[in-house]
């Protein structure tokens, strides 16, 4: 069955430096997401991208963040200058081109800023 | 430092038994909702969804139940084996979003053997 898969599964930055998160979502989808969820917490969506640009974003997607899809299969999420509160699980999703489908998670990259 | 968390609602079931998951959700004008099983160290994996037009949908041992009156949501499993052993989310779409998922606190599902 055709999954989502997220590279790498831990990152360990040093504060102020910046990260890239990569994804590659199920090959035939055409909505992409991120979610974070902090440890013990709810999963948080961050932002969704479709026809190669953001359709959607929460409160949380601020200017330290961009999301990319540099070829026909990567979806990237950069964090710039990233803080302690950074810290968390980051989730890739993707769905199908219809409104109204699920959404199919990666098993995510844990992001640890020391 | 002390970390905080969500204090998660912790269901415990026998093996065999059939098991209901509640949720309440926030928003009225939701219109989609989709039910999450999350083991540890895994993402999130998708169960079952009901639009809004619908009241009740079944899956393989799995049924959803959509109460609009009351914002509520429920999943049942029936017959719970171990491997049903994980946290359970509900999450709601909001009408026009164009997929913003807003996750529920999840349930603790432990089946006893």
């Amino acid at each position: 069955e055709p999954e989502v898969t997220q590279t790498p599964s831990h990152q360990v930055t040093q504060m102020g430096q910046e990260v890239i998160l990569r994804c590659v979502p199920i090959s035939n989808h055409l909505y992409f997401y991120w979610y974070r969820q902090i440890l013990g917490q709810k999963v948080e969506f961050l932002v969704s991208f479709y026809n190669n640009e953001i359709s959607e974003k929460s409160e949380i997607f601020d200017d330290q963040f961009s999301v990319e899809r540099p070829d026909g299969s990567n979806f990237t999420l950069k964090i710039r200058s990233t803080k302690l509160e950074d810290s968390a699980m980051y989730f890739c999703a993707s769905s199908g081109g219809q409104r109204n489908q699920p959404q199919h998670f990666g098993d995510g990259t844990r992001l640890s800023i020391l | 430092g002390e970390s905080v968390g969500l204090h998660l609602p912790t269901l415990s079931v026998q093996e065999g038994d059939n098991s209901i998951i509640n949720c309440a959700y926030s928003n009225s004008a939701s219109d989609y909702f989709i039910w999450y099983k999350q083991e540890s160290g895994k993402g999130p994996q998708f169960i079952i969804d009901i639009r809004s037009n619908m009241d009740k949908r079944q899956g393989q041992r799995v049924t959803v139940l959509l109460n609009k009156t009351v914002k509520h949501l429920s999943l049942q499993i029936a017959a719970t084996q171990p491997g049903d052993s994980a946290v359970y989310f509900c999450a709601e779409k909001g009408w026009g979003s164009q997929g913003n998922l807003i996750f529920g606190k999840g349930t603790k599902l432990s089946v006893k053997p």
